[in-house]
């Protein structure tokens, strides 16, 4: 059974600086994607990046980029500039890429706090 | 573009009643994923719907059980509730199964079981 793991329940940082969030994953399956998700007080799962396993390049998506390393089994998630917008917990999230499973396995976040 | 919408927005409830959680998927969506939020936790699975026929299954017992009506909103229904039970219930719609990039999530419903 594939694994989800934030080893980091919180993390802080001032704004206009820059944070790098952890995740490592546990799968035995070559292809496979993998989210990073925004959830804000509103409660509602706001994607912030995507990262398909058989791409080498590691996505960017403005201020927000990732470190995939594929042999480690880690995805990092690195905000640039950070912004007080930004303070939310942070889950980083797995799907199988076999087309009959849809389900998003996660881990168990990360608080960000944004300091001015 | 209508987005997910859930209602109700909070619910309490007592050990061992029944509780009906509802979704509306976004337009032009098709399927419909439950996840249960415990609180520090992540969203857990419950269940998949496509096609009003429930499509994929996490480790959650049959008392929660769901629906999908034609016009694709969904349903999530809990018996004998438990104390347990207590969490943030997510909906969330893609325009087809096997979309791995249309998700969308709802607000959630939070169901306190007392």
């Amino acid at each position: 059974a594939q694994t989800v793991t934030q080893s980091q329940p919180e993390m802080s940082v001032q704004e206009a600086e820059t944070v790098t969030l952890s995740c490592t994953y546990d799968t035995s399956e070559s292809d496979y994607y993998l989210f990073w998700y925004k959830q804000p007080p509103s409660r509602q799962m706001i994607l912030v990046i995507r990262q398909e396993a058989y791409k080498q390049q590691n996505a960017t998506e403005n201020r927000f980029s990732v470190n995939f390393q594929k042999a480690a089994k880690s995805f990092s998630l690195k905000i640039s500039d950070s912004q007080l917008g930004d303070a939310a917990m942070y889950f980083c999230a797995y799907r199988s890429a076999m087309r009959n499973t849809d389900k998003l396995i996660f881990g168990t976040g990360t608080r960000l706090q944004v300091f001015p | 573009e209508t987005g997910v919408t859930q209602s109700p927005t909070h619910l309490i409830k007592t050990r061992g009643q029944q509780v009906t959680l509802r979704c509306s998927s976004q337009s032009g969506h098709n399927t419909v994923s439950w996840y249960q939020q415990a609180l520090g936790q992540g969203p857990q699975f419950i269940f998949q719907y496509y096609r009003e026929e429930e499509n994929g299954r996490g480790n959650f017992p049959p008392r929660f059980s769901g629906l999908q009506f034609p016009n694709y909103s969904s349903e999530l229904n809990v018996n004998a509730l438990e104390l347990d039970d207590s969490a943030l219930y997510l909906c969330a719609s893609s325009p087809r199964t096997g979309d791995p990039y249309g998700y969308t999530f709802g607000s959630g419903t939070r169901l306190t079981v007392v």
